[in-house]
């Protein structure tokens, strides 16, 4: 099994559409983590950090449930400009920030 | 807005070659990484350095790849002898001192591009 797995995607919605990500992880010492956008040919960035009550900023809310291993990432009202790859990150307090295969959405107009 | 640099932005270089590739972290990070990404795939990791030492490497990062820190500010990441399936973006990042503050954001550069012929 995969440390960390994402929805193949590509997701195509469009604007204006509520999309869900979904991420699982394997490792049950995992202790953080995050939710990285990157856009084509470019570098990772912080999108947001996931904590276990769940956090929301701005359209978007991520969620994680510990007993299912699992992470999601919910954006509201999606905009064009959210048109990207959503990577989901798990660290197990170590130093190896280990990177999901990405979920890429496509925000049509 | 600190930023993590690196170049070059791309080398190209013949198979049996050593590369160099270059950055410079955030000054006031602790914790250095090297990633890579090969085109349309996922990003995968190399390397952390902590404390002017590796902390922690990937089954990739074999004895065909070195990292230095050979001054205060670069970190460096040296691949001896290139492959064809080197070809890939190499990302450099750096975070704070994550066990302390917890922050767990990785500052990543624009990424090294590397085309092995």
């Amino acid at each position: 099994r995969k440390e960390v797995e994402q929805d193949p995607g590509p997701f195509n919605v469009p604007e204006g559409a509520t999309v869900a990500f979904n991420c699982t992880y394997s490792n049950s010492a995992s202790q953080s983590f995050f939710w990285y956008r990157q856009d084509c040919r470019k570098e990772p960035k912080l999108l947001m950090s996931v904590y276990s009550s769940g956090n929301e900023d701005g359209r978007f809310t991520a969620q994680l449930n510990r007993a299912s291993q699992y992470i999601s990432l919910l954006i509201r009202d999606s905009k064009l400009s959210d048109s990207a790859t959503y990577l989901c990150v798990v660290n197990n307090y170590g130093q190896n920030f280990v990177f999901g295969p990405g979920t890429r959405l496509s925000v049509l107009p | 807005e600190p930023e993590v640099t690196q170049t070059p932005s791309h080398q190209v270089t013949q198979m049996g070659q050593e590369v160099i590739l270059r950055c410079v972290p955030i000054s006031n990070h602790l914790y250095f990484y090297w990633y890579r990404q090969i085109l349309g795939q996922k990003v995968e990791f190399l390397v952390s350095f902590y404390n002017n030492e590796i902390s922690e490497k990937s089954e990739i990062f074999d004895d065909q790849f070195s990292v230095e820190r050979p001054d205060g500010s670069n970190f460096t990441l040296k691949i001896r002898s290139t492959k064809l399936e080197d070809s890939a973006m190499y990302f450099c990042a750096s975070s704070e001192a994550y066990r302390e503050k917890n922050t767990g954001e990785l500052f990543f550069g624009e990424g090294s591009r590397l085309t092995v012929l």
